[in-house]
């Protein structure tokens, strides 16, 4: 049963850039949120990906944008980067109804660092 | 920002002691989680509670969904140096909803 993946694990970029980060769901979601963890915090909700469509956005500018697929993998795209976007980019998966919904699974995450 | 707070942030313990920590919320919760995070690596869920007042156990692991859906706590028993690692506590913000909001996070720390 193959987990949550994401690639690349790490990524360089310098300020002004613009990334895309990949994450592929645990076998049988539907669902991938994307979360933003800065060095020694929790992580953050950016935003959540169902049927293709964004379901649900945190409080992150429109920089941060996305796309799910219709294998239900999914893309994180961050233009024009700021040093403070250094961060850890976790993909959770999820199923997106019935029960325990609410109960995700992360990837390993990308490591982020803008110079 | 971040609406659950973890304490204790830090614990420095001997091998073979037992752990305990929290997690409490101004708000209602319907459903817990407790993760596992090991440095450069993602959150790992090692407990889900759905129903206030409900015992989980995995392993040596033992979670508790408290009755006022408020707080939840996790214990420990029998550390060992596997058990080094931030822990952090979880939950939706509204039912079903699927965002997840994170206490700041236990650091365990495990002498030998």
């Amino acid at each position: 049963d193959a987990g949550v993946t994401q690639s690349p694990t790490h990524l360089i970029k310098t300020r002004g850039q613009q990334v895309t980060l990949r994450c592929s769901p645990k076998s049988g979601h539907d669902t991938v949120s994307w979360y933003q963890q800065a060095l020694g915090q929790g992580p953050q909700f950016i935003f959540q990906y169902y049927e293709e469509e964004e379901r649900q956005r945190g409080n992150f500018p429109d920089r941060f944008s996305g796309h799910q697929f219709p294998n239900y993998s999914s893309e994180l795209n961050v233009n024009a980067l700021l040093l403070g976007d250094s961060a850890l980019y976790l993909c959770a998966s999820s199923l997106g109804t019935g029960e325990g919904t609410d109960t995700q699974y992360f990837g390993p995450g990308t490591r982020l660092t803008v110079l | 920002g971040q609406q659950l707070n973890q304490s204790p942030q830090s614990m420095f313990i001997q091998e073979g002691e037992d752990v305990s920590m929290n997690c409490t919320s101004s708000s209602i919760f319907n459903t817990w989680l407790w993760y596992k995070q090991d440095p450069g690596e993602g959150p790992v869920l090692l407990i889900a509670l759905y129903k206030a007042g409900e015992l989980t156990s995995n392993g040596r692991l033992t979670a508790q969904f408290g009755i006022t859906r408020k707080d939840s706590f996790l214990n420990i028993s029998a550390s060992i140096p596997s058990d080094v690692g931030i822990y952090f506590c979880a939950g939706p913000m509204i039912q079903g909803a699927q965002k997840l909001v994170f206490g700041q996070g236990t650091r365990l720390t495990i002498n030998p």
